[in-house]
């Protein structure tokens, strides 16, 4: 995870409140995403960016909303109409045209009680 | 139905016991397939791409094949640090978004 920073590592919120996810990277990389994982699931897809301030939603981007105002930071926020927020969310960064692989940051798990 | 089916979800090995993780895949036209390594409570490790059918490719105890319907991961005398669960992931041709199964939790007991 080097070089992508996620933070908090824990964060914990009350039903109706929106919350937002950090997610920095120095690795200079165009693309950036956002996945949600649950028990059982696998990764899935929320936002995804492939440049400043553009961004495209993904397979599961209901109650969520993203921005890409600056080529290092794509924040998430969860919002009070995501059902089920409790969940690990990763961030991660790709380089276009130079790889094709994705890296990851640390992840943030997020408990909405 | 899923694109990424990986098997089985779960494997338990005796250190030393060599054996295969399968991902098979359903996407028509693949551009690349991908491995990655996940640890407990942290993000995915990259371990491999794969491009082209009858690829393969290896790192200390890992080896990575390709066929046109499927993938696996070979580990080879493993050791109780390999316990992790690997994630397969695949895209489809074009700058499409990666496409996730669900993984195979494997543990390694000494």
């Amino acid at each position: 995870d080097g070089g992508i920073t996620q933070s908090p590592k824990y964060l914990f919120r009350k039903e109706g409140q929106n919350v937002t996810l950090s997610c920095e990277q120095n690795l200079n990389h165009d693309a950036m995403y956002w996945y949600r994982q649950d028990p059982g699931q696998g990764l899935r897809l929320i936002y995804y960016s492939q440049i400043v301030n553009d961004f495209q939603k993904g397979d599961i981007a209901e109650g969520y909303s993203v921005s890409r105002e600056k080529k290092e930071s794509f924040p998430l926020t969860v919002t009070s109409a995501q059902k089920n927020p409790t969940a690990f969310y990763l961030c991660a960064t790709h380089n276009p045209g130079h790889s094709d692989e994705q890296y990851f940051g640390p992840g943030t798990r997020l408990t909405v009680t | 139905e899923d694109q990424v089916t990986q098997s089985p979800e779960a494997l338990r090995l005796q250190e030393g016991e060599s054996s295969s993780l399968n991902c098979s895949y359903t996407v028509s036209g693949l551009r690349g397939l991908f491995w990655y390594r996940q640890d407990p409570g942290k993000g995915p490790e990259f371990l491999f791409t794969l491009y082209s059918a009858g690829e393969e490719k290896e790192k200390e105890r890992l080896k990575a094949t390709l066929t046109k319907k499927e993938s696996f991961l070979h580990i080879t005398a493993p050791k109780p640090e390999d316990s992790a669960t690997y994630l397969c992931a695949v895209q489809e041709a074009g700058n499409t978004p990666l496409v996730f199964g669900k993984g195979t939790r494997l543990s390694v007991i000494a």
